[in-house]
């Protein structure tokens, strides 16, 4: 079976540019969630989509979106991009049940210039 | 405010003996705690998780122990072997979120040697 997928693997962007990650989850996974990772911080819960809805967000400012597709890949996108926006991008799919543990993808490393 | 905590950044054993890892969590309402490990260049990956209805976990060289009380949960991984040395993460979901909110430690480096 295969695994989570994430594209790009590594992207420079230009601070205030927007950008688009995408996301494929396992077959069968209809949740999708997104996580930040930065140097220190662990690992920050961004939102969460199932079955095409957005079903749990974390504390982010709007400029962090996403949405999923009715075969449940996931595009995250962040709007005019801060410094602070540099960081490591995970993608994770479960079936969605309570206690259904993540599996995640190897992630998009954004560095913001 | 970190409201799960992994305070020893790293820790080094030697091949065959025991890594104990720990974590603390602040929050009452945290009522299914993971692990995850996470090589360089890769995601995290699961290796066990314990529900706040029971205060052990074992699956083979893994155990995981939950003291509700002292809201502390340990990893055990006997014997260690030098392909365990990765960056090892704590999580925690809460009544009201969906196993998909979790909530990490800041994660443990251990190095296994030889």
């Amino acid at each position: 079976k295969a695994g989570v997928t994430q594209t790009p693997r590594y992207l420079i962007k230009t601070r205030g540019q927007q950008v688009t990650l995408s996301c494929s989850p396992i077959s069968g996974h209809r949740s999708v969630s997104w996580y930040q990772q930065t140097p220190g911080q662990g690992l920050q819960f961004l939102f969460e989509y199932f079955s095409e809805t957005q079903r749990n967000k974390g504390n982010f400012p709007g400029r962090f979106s996403g949405r999923q597709f009715s075969n449940s890949r996931s595009e995250m996108n962040v709007s005019t991009l801060e410094l602070g926006d540099s960081a490591l991008y995970l993608c994770a799919s479960s079936l969605g049940g309570r206690l259904s543990p993540l599996h995640f993808g190897n992630g998009t490393r954004l560095t913001v210039t | 405010d970190q409201q799960v905590k992994q305070n020893s950044p790293s820790l080094s054993v030697q091949e065959g003996r025991i890594s104990i890892l720990n974590c603390d969590y602040t929050n009452s309402m945290f009522d299914y705690f993971l692990w995850y490990k996470k090589y360089p260049a890769e995601g995290p990956t699961f290796l066990i998780s314990i529900s706040s209805i029971k205060d052990k976990n074992e699956d083979g060289r893994f155990t995981v122990f939950l003291n509700k009380s002292a809201k502390h949960l340990s990893l055990h991984i006997v014997p260690s072997q030098p392909g365990d040395s990765a960056v090892y993460f704590c999580a925690a979901s809460g009544t009201t979120g969906t196993a998909s909110k979790l909530t990490f430690g800041t994660g443990t480096r251990l190095q296994v040697t030889l």
